[in-house]
């Protein structure tokens, strides 16, 4: 079964820490990964994809690795403020499904 | 970049009554589109995909004469609650799937619809 997990389920750090969240996926026919932020009430906004071929991309303090051998990407955020606070998401679309399998998602809070 | 438009972002209706969500692409075309539903503090899930002057995909589960939906053209989908009741209340999200140069594409979404049934 094509599963996408998040680990950990919720985080709580103090402000200016660097963190890192997980995502690891079941199957590695994988078309991209990407990255949301959802803050409560709200809809989701992209944060980084990266496309199957690639290694990394990086925007601003955030910065999101792919191993598609392993099953996971990792997404690095330095120096945490406190409007870093929401739940983040993983998701990917499996090859032979257009459909975005989400992972569990992390509730982040950064503590000023 | 590629934004869809979701309205409207909040409402409350009476049972029994039905309730139309928009989602429109605003600079791009958007031949594929996804409606999710989600409850408190879960992970989205996905009701059914549109495409565009085709009948609507439901993932098992989803009452398709409940839920209508629409994809008459390049830039709008719509849901249709149809005769309400409380249970429905939840939040409702649209995704569109965007292509991008070298056929690479991701995803974006709006902004949600929270639907309070009374």
């Amino acid at each position: 079964k094509q599963e996408v997990t998040q680990i950990p389920a919720a985080l709580s750090v103090p402000e200016g820490e660097n963190l890192v969240l997980n995502c690891s996926f079941t199957d590695s026919a994988i078309y991209n990964l990407q990255w949301f932020r959802q803050d409560p009430g709200k809809g989701l906004t992209s944060l980084l994809l990266i496309q199957s071929s690639q290694r990394e991309q990086t925007s601003g303090r955030l910065n999101a690795s792919l191993d598609k051998s392993s099953g996971r990407s990792t997404l690095y955020i330095a120096a945490s403020q406190p409007g870093d606070s929401a739940t983040y998401l993983c998701a990917v679309p499996f090859m032979g499904n257009e459909k975005l399998t989400f992972g569990t998602g992390t509730r982040l809070t950064i503590i000023p | 970049g590629a934004v869809v438009s979701q309205h409207p972002s909040r409402v409350i209706c009476k049972s029994g009554t039905s309730v139309k969500i928009e989602c429109r692409s605003l600079d791009f075309q958007a031949t594929t589109m996804f409606w999710y539903r989600q409850f408190p503090k879960q992970s989205l899930m996905l009701m059914a995909t549109s495409n565009e002057g085709s009948k609507a995909t439901y993932e098992q589960g989803v009452e398709k004469d409940k839920f209508l939906i629409n994809h008459a053209s390049l830039t709008l989908s719509t849901l249709t609650v149809t005769s309400a009741h409380p249970e429905d209340s939840s939040f409702y999200i649209c995704s569109a799937r965007v292509i991008g140069t070298g056929g690479y594409y991701g995803y974006t979404f709006g902004s949600g619809t929270r639907l309070t049934v009374v």
